[in-house]
């Protein structure tokens, strides 16, 4: 089947830290793979996606890259800040069917 | 280009009472999903519009949760009667699935507090 599993929070970081969040997938196929943030009552917003093998997606200094051989999408930035405090969701996708992981709340602290 | 239209975008009603939800995807967006997303927890879908017709409502709990999609454009879910552990935001989403990994648009949802 398809899942996706992605490390538990919370994070907490000060400014100008490194953000790694994990991403792991399972999926039939060759899915394309997706970040969301979820900012605080609203709704869940694309950060950057990656259609297949070895793409990169990058988008406001966050970046991913689809790694096939370790079926993972881990997100990264290299110097976070406050406005970054949000819930992260990794997604992949088959065709039009959508497979969200639990999200990771990340906290950023002046 | 417009976003996801969602309203309202707060409801609070009494158990045993109904509520109806909106959603006015992106145009030309054939595909519309409505996801519920309880506290804490990632969306989960209750049901998936392909134009006008249901491709997927699998985990739609079908005795008290209805949803339609008039003309393939809006759409509008609705609870009867609802229960307190309806209490959630509902998410209603839209995507252009011509394949090659189109992404879902959200709109900001609609929170139900059942009391």
């Amino acid at each position: 089947g398809n899942s996706v599993t992605q490390m538990e929070g919370p994070v907490t970081l000060s400014e100008e830290a490194f953000l790694t969040i994990n991403c792991t997938y399972t999926a039939t196929g060759y899915p394309s793979l997706f970040w969301y943030v979820q900012y605080p009552g609203e709704g869940l917003q694309l950060l950057l996606k990656a259609t297949k093998a070895d793409d990169k997606g990058s988008n406001k200094g966050f970046e991913a890259t689809y790694r096939k051989e370790t079926t993972s999408f881990h997100l990264e930035k290299g110097s976070v800040q406050v406005s970054d405090s949000a819930v992260y969701f990794c997604a992949l996708s088959r065709g039009n069917k959508f497979y969200f992981g639990s999200g990771t709340k990340l906290n950023v602290k002046p | 280009e417009a976003g996801v239209a969602q309203s309202p975008r707060y409801k609070i009603i009494e158990k045993r009472q109904s509520v109806a939800f909106w959603c006015n995807p992106i145009s030309g967006h054939a595909t519309l999903y409505w996801y519920q997303q309880i506290l804490g927890q990632g969306p989960k879908l209750l049901i998936q519009f392909q134009n006008n017709g249901v491709v997927d409502d699998s985990q739609l709990p079908k005795d008290r949760f209805s949803a339609e999609r008039l003309k393939g454009v809006d759409s509008t879910l609705k609870i009867q009667p609802a229960k307190l552990e309806d209490s959630a935001v509902y998410l209603c989403a839209s995507s252009l699935d011509r394949g090659g990994g189109a992404p879902l648009h959200f709109g900001n949802g609609t929170r139900l507090t059942v009391t």
